[in-house]
């Protein structure tokens, strides 16, 4: 089955740089990338996603590539600020009607 | 709004009692899933669902069990509730619209089992 790998698990910034998550997935069948952001006692929410025909999307400060041939994801923050520290989560997804497996999550903290 | 809400928020139970998990959306998805949170190993899924009858096994299924009797609940089960299932746990649905598959996730479910 689908395995998706994430690293690092703690990551921490200063303010104003920036911060890259990776990821690396099994299941070449998957098409589908979120990346999802989980604050202090809540449920995971969506901030972007990428379909494996697209080799990158960028929304604002944040942005995502993938390499379909290497299997590889990347989330990239610029110009963090203190509303960005969170767990994130990246996961992979064969489409239509299938499920989404996750990634271990990374704790992100900027530090002013 | 459409929503999905989870209950209870807390529930501490004894080992070996039964424990239902209740997940409800108003999102009309037939996708629903129910994931566990632990530390070090993010997210993983339990039991999914792609539409009214019809249920899944994930990855740590097991001592978990799943129905599905309509569009808008998916609720887990746990047997007979062991301390390894103390966890957080996540309900989620979605559907596929457009080449995407967001996931829309409740509020979770701290279970305690004693």
């Amino acid at each position: 089955g689908e395995n998706v790998e994430q690293h690092p698990s703690t990551l921490s910034v200063q303010e104003g740089d920036s911060a890259v998550i990776k990821c690396t997935y099994s299941d070449s069948a998957s098409n589908y990338f979120p990346w999802y952001k989980q604050e202090l006692g809540k449920g995971p929410q969506l901030i972007i996603d990428i379909r494996s025909n697209v080799g990158e999307k960028k929304d604002q400060r944040i942005a995502v590539t993938l390499n379909k041939t290497a299997k590889h994801f990347s989330l990239h923050i610029t110009e963090t600020q203190p509303e960005d520290s969170a767990v994130y989560f990246c996961a992979a997804s064969a489409g239509s009607a299938s499920k989404i497996i996750f990634g271990s999550g990374t704790r992100l903290s900027i530090r002013p | 709004d459409a929503e999905i809400t989870q209950s209870p928020r807390h529930k501490i139970t004894e080992t070996g009692r039964q424990v239902t998990l209740a997940c409800h959306q108003t999102w009309n998805h037939n996708n629903m899933f129910w994931y566990r949170q632990d530390l070090g190993h993010g997210l993983r899924l339990i039991h999914y669902s792609y539409g009214v009858q019809d249920t899944n096994k994930g990855e740590v299924s097991d001592g978990y069990s799943v129905s599905r009797s309509n569009t808008e609940d998916l609720p887990l089960t746990l047997e007979s509730a062991a301390s390894s299932q103390t966890s957080v746990y996540f309900c989620a649905s979605s559907e596929y619209r457009k080449g995407n598959t967001e996931a829309f996730f409740g509020q979770g479910t701290r279970l305690t089992v004693v």
